[in-house]
């Protein structure tokens, strides 16, 4: 079974750097095909793509926010870390984490962590 | 950055009902690239729909999804009371995953 859990501080305070922590179990990032995606949804708002990194340690950055991310994997605790810096209010999201199986579901969202919730306030 | 733009932004329907869901991309999208989630408060987006018309494991065959190009569409062709919910669609090209402001299906 293929799973996925966020973790990381609930509230942040603006100007502070946000470090988020997935950590997933049934599959190996090692594995040709495989990457874990960050993806956040402010409340009431829409989806909104964050960063990407693959079996082969390639990473992508949304445009609008590259500057700010960070994105890494430990292969052997299978876990994939977010950093964002700078952190803002309008960066009050929950933050998802969630696979893409290139060779079931090319670049598809098929298992999603169940969200952390971080607000920005002082 | 591709951009899709979903319509219509709320589709007010009864079980039972017909719905299509609309999804324009500012340009051109490879099928193999153009997903559906579905998305239910409180919980997070669920695969539906790949490579613009194919289902993901354990989806109902109601769900359906065609288009290509710039046009995609999401057909549930008899509604039910579990598929009043959110419906995003999402994206891949040129190193970029984007998503669609999402289309609310409620219950008329």
């Amino acid at each position: 079974q293929v799973t996925l859990r966020e973790s990381g501080p609930a509230l942040v305070k603006p100007t502070q750097t946000l470090t988020l922590t997935c950590t997933f179990s049934g599959f190996s990032l090692s594995t040709s095909g495989m990457c874990v995606s960050w993806i956040r949804q402010p409340p009431g708002k829409a989806l909104e793509w964050l960063a990407l990194i693959d079996w082969d340690d390639d990473k992508y950055y949304s445009t609008s926010l590259k500057t700010r991310l960070t994105i890494s994997k430990d292969t052997s605790k299978n876990q994939v870390v977010l950093t964002m810096t700078n952190m803002d209010p309008v960066d009050t999201a929950t933050y998802y984490c969630a696979r893409i199986h290139n060779n079931r579901f090319p670049d598809a969202f098929d298992i999603w962590g169940q969200g952390t919730m971080v607000t920005v306030s002082s | 950055e591709i951009v899709l733009t979903q319509s219509p932004g709320t589709l007010s329907l009864s079980p039972g009902e017909r719905a299509t869901l609309s999804c324009r991309a500012s340009q051109s999208v490879s099928s193999s690239y153009l997903a559906w989630y579905q998305q239910k408060p409180g919980q997070a987006p669920r695969l539906l729909i790949y490579g613009a018309s194919s289902r993901a494991t354990g989806i109902p065959d109601r769900f359906s999804g065609s288009g290509s190009g710039t046009d995609f569409t999401l057909t549930i062709s008899r509604l039910e009371p579990e598929d009043f919910a959110v419906y995003y669609c999402q994206q891949y090209g040129s190193s970029s995953w984007t998503f669609g402001q999402g289309t609310k299906v409620e219950i008329k």
